[in-house]
C-alpha cells in the first residue's frame, strides 16, 4: 500500500529556513517521479517543484524557483524540500505527491496518483 | 503560462447530475485529470487521462473533453461527493509543467 508521510511543518519567521520530508512507503521509490504541491489556507493548488526518479532533473515554480531546493535520497525512500528565506505568502499545507511513474503507456509523469496527508508551513513575524 | 479555469462553485441535489468544467485554449490537445479534495482532507485522484478511473473510483464518476472545455460529471450525486474538485494538465511547453485548475467547490443540497 502506497503510503507518503510529510513532515518538518511549523511556525518560522520571515527569511528564516526550513526543511521539510517525506517519507515514502509501499512501492518502488526510485522508480517515481515526485512533486511538492502547496495550498494556501482557502486556496488552490499550486505545484512548486518536481524531481526526476534518478534526483538528476529538477524543476520549480517561479514562485520559489532561488529559494526552495528539493532533494531525494532513493535508499532512504525520502523525499527533501529545503525552504530558504521564507516568506509570509509561503504560509502554505505542503503534500508530496508521486507520479506513476512507468506502465504499458511508457513513463508517465504528468499527473500525481498519491499524495501525503499534507503539512503546515506558517511563516509570521 | 497556461491557465486553466474552473466555475467556483456548483450546487447540486443528491441523486442528480453534476457537471464541473475545465477551460483552457487547445486542452484537446493535453491529458487532463482530476481530483477530489474533501475538507480536511489530501486531494485525491479521480480521473486521469481525461476519462479513467483509477482503481476504487465509482463509475459514477466520468470525464469528457472538447477543443477547449474539459467536464467532470458526477451523476447520482452524493452527500459524499461535496468537495473541491480541481482539474490539471501538464504543460511540456510552459515554464511550469503541472497545471492545476482554479477548483470548483461542489455543495450537494
Amino acid at each position: 500500500q502506497v503510503h507518503l508521510v510529510e513532515s518538518g511543518g511549523g511556525l518560522v519567521k520571515p527569511g528564516e529556513s526550513l526543511r521539510l520530508s517525506c517519507a515514502a512507503s509501499g512501492f518502488t521509490f526510485s522508480k517515481h517521479y515526485m512533486s511538492w504541491i502547496r495550498q494556501a489556507p482557502g486556496k488552490g493548488l499550486e505545484w512548486i517543484s518536481f524531481i526526476s526518479s534518478s534526483g538528476s532533473v529538477d524543476d520549480y515554480a517561479d514562485s520559489v524557483k532561488g529559494r526552495f531546493t528539493i532533494s531525494r535520497d532513493n535508499a532512504r525512500m525520502t523525499l527533501h524540500l529545503q525552504m530558504n528565506n521564507l516568506r509570509v505568502e509561503d504560509t502554505a499545507f505542503y503534500y508530496c505527491a508521486r507520479a506513476p511513474g512507468r506502465t504499458t503507456s511508457g513513463l508517465v509523469v504528468d499527473y500525481f496518483d498519491y499524495w501525503g496527508q499534507g503539512t503546515l508551513v506558517t511563516v509570521s513575524s | 503560462s497556461y491557465v486553466l479555469t474552473q466555475s467556483p462553485s456548483v450546487s447540486v441535489a443528491p441523486g442528480q447530475t453534476a457537471s464541473i468544467t475545465c477551460g483552457g485554449a487547445n486542452i484537446g490537445t493535453k491529458g487532463v485529470h482530476w481530483y477530489q479534495q474533501k475538507p480536511g482532507q489530501a486531494p485525491v485522484l479521480v480521473l486521469y487521462d481525461d476519462s479513467d478511473r483509477p482503481s476504487g473510483i465509482p463509475e459514477r464518476i466520468s470525464g469528457s473533453k472538447s477543443d477547449n472545455m474539459a467536464t467532470l460529471t458526477i451523476r447520482r450525486v452524493e452527500g459524499g461527493d461535496e468537495a473541491d474538485y480541481y482539474c490539471q494538465v501538464w504543460d511540456r511547453s510552459s515554464d511550469h509543467p503541472y497545471v492545476f485548475g482554479t477548483g470548483t467547490k461542489v455543495t450537494v443540497l
